[in-house]
């Protein structure tokens, strides 16, 4: 199975910070890799698929880049209702395994 | 609106069985893959399986964790995906979501139904 390891599993931050998590896979996975937000008690939501497409409807702070092993999800500028989990997810092979998440907490 | 509606979730004993139910509405469900994904309490996801659309026969695919005791099928004349699990275990504890896989990838999601495996 790919490994998916996300960095870091949480961070303090503040409104309008810039901020980065990355996720590496323990194998090539082309471009096959989605990002999903999900907040406390709700289901995932759809941000970014494709490595760097924006879902419908996902504000353009959000962007995704990366290829092969290591890929980042970049808020350019962070706001209130973007506190959240944010797990990555690799789509090239089975099992479709998910990072293990990264909280953003208010500082 | 596109939209995901799980049901069927429950308490049920070690070794029991239960089928979870996903209605689909405001698209083509019959040309779309379905997947089932899950979570534990405080933890994160798991990908658990997925059923291809007529165009790919129906194929299913397994997590290890689940495979040979969970089934995945679907009715394309009533719009329903179908997780039939058997063999529950106490690790099987989760919310349990459907999604589709649409032409961006795994969206959207329902809103998850709640499975607990206790004596």
């Amino acid at each position: 199975d790919i490994q998916m390891t996300q960095s870091p599993s949480s961070l303090s931050t503040s409104v309008g910070d810039r901020v980065t998590i990355t996720c590496r896979a323990s194998q090539g996975i082309s471009n096959y890799l989605a990002w999903f937000q999900q907040k406390p008690g709700k289901a995932p939501k759809s941000l970014i698929y494709g490595t760097s497409s924006l879902q419908s409807g996902v504000p353009s702070r959000f962007s995704g880049s990366g290829s092969g092993t290591d890929f980042t999800l970049t808020i350019s500028s962070l706001q209130p209702e973007d506190f959240a989990t944010y797990y990555c997810q690799q789509y090239d092979s089975f099992p479709y395994t998910f990072g293990q998440g990264t909280k953003l907490e208010i500082k | 609106e596109v939209q995901l509606v799980e049901s069927g979730g429950g308490l049920v004993q070690p070794g029991g069985s239960l089928k979870l139910s996903c209605a689909a509405s405001g698209f083509t469900f019959s040309g779309s893959a379905m997947h089932w994904v899950r979570q534990a309490s405080g933890k994160g996801l798991e990908w658990v399986g997925r059923i291809r659309s007529k165009a790919g026969s129906y194929a299913t695919t397994y997590a290890a964790s689940v495979n040979g005791r969970f089934t995945i099928s679907r009715d394309d004349s009533k719009n329903t995906a179908y997780l039939q699990m058997n063999g529950l275990k106490i690790e099987d504890t989760a919310v349990y979501y459907c999604t589709r896989h649409g032409p961006k990838w795994l969206d959207p999601w329902g809103q998850g139904t709640l499975v607990t495996v206790s004596s």
